[in-house]
Parts: C-alpha cells; sequence; structure tokens
C-alpha cells in the first residue's frame, strides 16, 4: 500500500516564478492538507481540501493555491515566488476524523 | 490562538539513557494530540496519537502521556536509530476548524 507520494522531490525556481507541487494521497483517504517547513521550524498550515473545495486555509496570502482533483491527488500552486517561499512544503493525508499521514515532503529553493 | 511548546531544542543522550521529551500545549478544547518522528530532509511519520487525558500509547522503545496541558514522550534505553526530531501537534475542538498546530521539535541524537 503506497503512502503519501509526492513530485517533484526537489525544486529550484527564481524569483517572480510560478510553481506547482503534486501530492497523491494514502489510498483510501480523501482529505488533503498542505504544509510549509521552513528550516528548524514546525510545519505551518497553508490550506485543506475536501471534496474538491478547499475546507481551511491557513495565515498565507492568495499567491498560495491549490486544487483537488476526483482522485483526491492534489497540487498546490505558489505564484510570484519570494525568496521566503524557500521551504519543504509537504502534503498530509487522512480520511474522515483519522490520523494524518506525511508525504516525504518537496524542497523548493527560490534564488 | 493554538500554541505548542516543545522542550528541550535539543537532547543528546548516551546509548541506552532513558530521558523524556516535553510538549505543553494550550488550545480551546483537544480533539487529538499528535506525536511524529521527523529524519532530516523527510516528511514526519505519524507515532501517536492521544485524546483524553491519563492516556498512554507505547510503541517500541517510545511511550506517549498526556495530560490535560501537557504531553511527554519517555523514550526508554534508546538506540542510535532513535536520533530525529520529535514533533508534537494539537488538532483543536473547534468545528471547521481542521488545522495541526506543530511545536518546533526536540532533535534528539544518540550517541552510540
Amino acid at each position: 500500500d503506497a503512502g503519501v507520494t509526492q513530485s517533484p522531490t526537489h525544486l529550484i525556481k527564481t524569483r517572480g516564478q510560478q510553481v506547482t507541487l503534486r501530492c497523491s494521497p494514502k489510498s483510501g483517504h480523501d482529505t488533503v492538507s498542505w504544509y510549509q517547513q521552513a528550516l528548524g521550524q514546525g510545519p505551518q498550515f497553508i490550506f485543506q481540501y475536501y471534496e474538491e473545495e478547499e475546507r481551511q486555509r491557513g495565515n498565507f496570502p492568495d499567491r498560495f493555491s491549490g486544487h483537488q482533483f476526483p482522485n483526491y491527488s492534489s497540487e498546490l500552486n505558489v505564484n510570484a515566488l519570494l525568496l521566503g517561499d524557500s521551504a519543504l512544503y509537504l502534503c498530509a493525508s487522512r480520511y474522515r476524523d483519522y490520523e494524518q499521514y506525511f508525504g516525504p515532503g518537496t524542497r523548493l529553493t527560490v534564488t | 490562538e493554538d500554541q505548542v511548546t516543545q522542550s528541550p531544542e535539543a537532547l543528546r543522550l548516551q546509548e541506552g539513557e532513558s530521558s523524556s521529551l516535553n510538549c505543553s500545549y494550550t488550545v480551546s478544547g483537544l480533539r487529538g494530540l499528535f506525536w511524529y518522528r521527523q529524519d532530516p530532509g523527510k516528511g514526519p511519520e505519524f507515532l501517536f496519537t492521544l485524546y483524553s487525558a491519563g492516556e498512554e500509547k507505547e510503541k517500541e522503545r517510545l511511550k506517549a502521556t498526556l495530560t490535560k496541558k501537557e504531553s511527554f514522550l519517555h523514550i526508554t534505553a534508546p538506540k542510535p536509530e532513535d536520533s530525529a526530531t520529535y514533533l508534537c501537534a494539537v488538532h483543536p475542538f473547534n468545528f471547521g476548524n481542521e488545522k495541526l498546530t506543530f511545536g518546533t521539535g526536540t532533535r534528539l541524537t544518540i550517541i552510540p
């Protein structure tokens, strides 16, 4: 049973560019959350998707947007990249009110 | 605002030397408290969920406990492979609030 998968593993972008990160949830999971983790910090909640709609959003600007597809996979899009967007981006999935399982993350570096 | 504070920030132990990690939290009603293990550059790995004060869970050398204000992760006779950052997170009880609030973690190093 595959766990949560994310792609790509690493990404290097230039300030001002746009990036799309992808996530496939664990089999049987229907809810996907995205988190940003800066070096030495705990993950910070970006938003959560359920039934293809954004259910809740954290304190992140509108440059951060997302999407969930009918197969429950999800994308995170970040526009107009800033140096401060450099971080590990984590996707987590769960089924209903059970534990969240995290993927391996995508390391984004903005230069 | 939900808050999670973990201590110590870093802990170095000799192999076999038992200790405890602390997670203090402030939340308006707790739906669940989670412990995760994270290796460098990797995603957090789920360890435990605790739901109510007095609850305890064990897995190999790890035991998690919960009170109304804090949780402890006890590690007994640790091995070098237990070296990692241990993260604590709370899930509040408010309807519609789905986010986990994390602490900054305790970086544990086990010296052979």
